[in-house]
């Protein structure tokens, strides 16, 4: 069966960085694109990007240009997104999600890592 | 990127039917095909209920249906039950190629 299993949650400090893995297990892990989203506590999701599991092409959310990468080994079938020069507003439960179809429609999530900013 | 627009809350009674409206531009919801809704319940991950607007994965009661009509997407929940309370998130793919969701709308099940 299809699982994505995610890093254990974090706490870190405003200015750190923070960096969450996702490991995939029951499918051809370079079949499908993974996506990650966020939720920070009581609000709504918000997409961060996507990567190509096959070629590690990568689109992220404007907003985050310049502070998130993702990656992904294919070795062991593990996505990653780092996220950089933490804020307090990015504390937040992430989730990876593999992508189905089209671009918007994740079929699998993670059970999500929460990370929280603070001083 | 502007999140798409839907109501806060609905509510309705067992055995009702509801609809939960997604409304986005041309630039997104009314550009594609690619509109999605999503159930969840507190303190788990979102379960996707419907893909590229109207179909329905496998597993997912046929009590779901989506559709679209210009730049405004709706989910439809016919027969309601207790279990479906919960919140209801869209999301569409944009021109950007990116991805925007839904503020989300609480479910509640009188």
């Amino acid at each position: 069966q299809v699982q994505l299993v995610q890093s254990g949650a974090e706490v870190k400090k405003p200015g750190a960085s923070v960096k969450v893995s996702c490991k995939a297990s029951g499918y051809t892990f370079t079949s499908y694109a993974i996506s990650w989203v966020r939720q920070a506590p009581g609000q709504g999701l918000e997409w961060m990007g996507w990567i190509s599991a096959y070629n590690g092409n990568t689109n992220y959310a404007q907003k985050l240009q310049g502070r998130v990468t993702m990656t992904t080994d294919t070795s062991t079938s593990t996505a990653y997104m780092e996220l950089r020069s933490l804020r307090s507003d990015d504390t937040a439960v992430y989730y990876c999600a593999r992508i189905f179809s089209g671009y918007d429609s994740f079929d699998y999530w993670g059970q999500g890592t929460l990370v929280t900013v603070s001083s | 990127q502007s999140a798409l627009t839907q109501p806060a809350s609905v509510s309705g009674s067992p055995g009702q039917s509801i609809t939960i409206s997604c409304t986005g531009t041309s630039s997104d919801v009314g550009g594609y095909k690619y509109v999605s809704w999503y159930q969840q319940h507190p303190g788990k991950a979102p379960k996707l209920m419907i893909y590229d607007v109207s179909n329905r994965p496998s597993g997912v009661s046929n009590r779901f249906s989506g559709s679209k009509s210009g730049n405004t997407a709706s989910l439809t929940i016919s027969g309601l039950q207790a279990e479906d309370e919960g919140d209801y998130y869209c999301s569409s793919y944009t021109s950007s190629s990116t991805v925007v969701f839904g503020g989300g709308t609480k479910l509640t099940v009188l």
